[in-house]
């Protein structure tokens, strides 16, 4: 089974409408991201969380917010979707201490989502 | 702020031969990781490498190795043997890390490399 999950993988929507994409892992991870890749832009972060109770702004957060609603599961909204936020989303994880996987973020699948 | 370059928007290369990808960067940073992920038609981003910037060996993982200097703020990723299966979307990242600190990853522009047969 995957360790970073993502739902939906694919999605459709129209302006306007509310979105949330979830974001689960079994990495024991304490720390999540969102990303948001676009053709020729690489990734840029959104939003990311060092534990429940920390959340932060990344570069691009405008019309977006999350939700850190457990060690485990981070999920990302668009309040109000707009034809501009059409890209792949990334949800990412990664831990911070000892060992060589430290500070290595772990990606999900991804989530293309479309607004029309 | 830290940037990331890649100069090379394509690349293509026959099998079995040996590529590499370029990579520059910028940061007042002393303290910092440089990574290189893979993204195939599949959409998933793969680690590929991981560098330390304190270590002055450069880092390998079977054909994947990557030439380091941190004078010239450089981070190139070397493919030996290159094989179908390489084709995708490289994307190199900075990440510098702190204390306790915010560490967050910067992404280049990626490369897009074809391993023609």
């Amino acid at each position: 089974d995957a360790d970073v999950t993502q739902t939906p993988r694919n999605r459709i929507t129209k302006t306007g409408k509310r979105i949330m994409l979830e974001c689960s892992q079994t990495k024991g991870h304490d720390r999540m991201y969102w990303y948001r890749q676009d053709p020729g832009l690489g990734l840029r972060l959104i939003y990311y969380s060092f534990d429940v109770k920390d959340i932060n702004k990344g570069e691009i957060s405008d019309g977006y917010s999350v939700s850190r609603q457990a060690q485990a599961k981070f999920s990302l909204s668009l309040e109000s979707a707009i034809p501009n936020q059409t890209a792949l989303y990334f949800c990412a994880t990664s831990t911070w201490g000892q060992g060589l996987s430290t500070d290595t973020q772990y990606f999900g699948p991804g989530t293309r989502l479309t607004v029309l | 702020a830290q940037t990331v370059t890649q100069s090379q928007p394509e690349m293509s290369v026959q099998e079995a031969e040996t590529v590499t990808l370029s990579c520059t960067y910028d940061t007042s940073e002393n303290n910092y990781y440089l990574f290189w992920y893979k993204q195939p038609p599949s959409r998933q981003m793969i680690l590929v490498i991981r560098q330390e910037a304190y270590k002055q060996q450069n880092a390998t993982e079977n054909r994947f190795s990557v030439n380091f200097q941190k004078a010239a703020k450089s981070f190139s990723l070397k493919i030996s043997d290159s094989q179908l299966g390489d084709t995708a979307m490289y994307f190199c990242a900075f990440m510098s890390y702190h204390w306790g600190g915010n560490e967050k990853l910067t992404f280049g522009t990626g490369t897009r490399l074809t391993i023609i047969p």
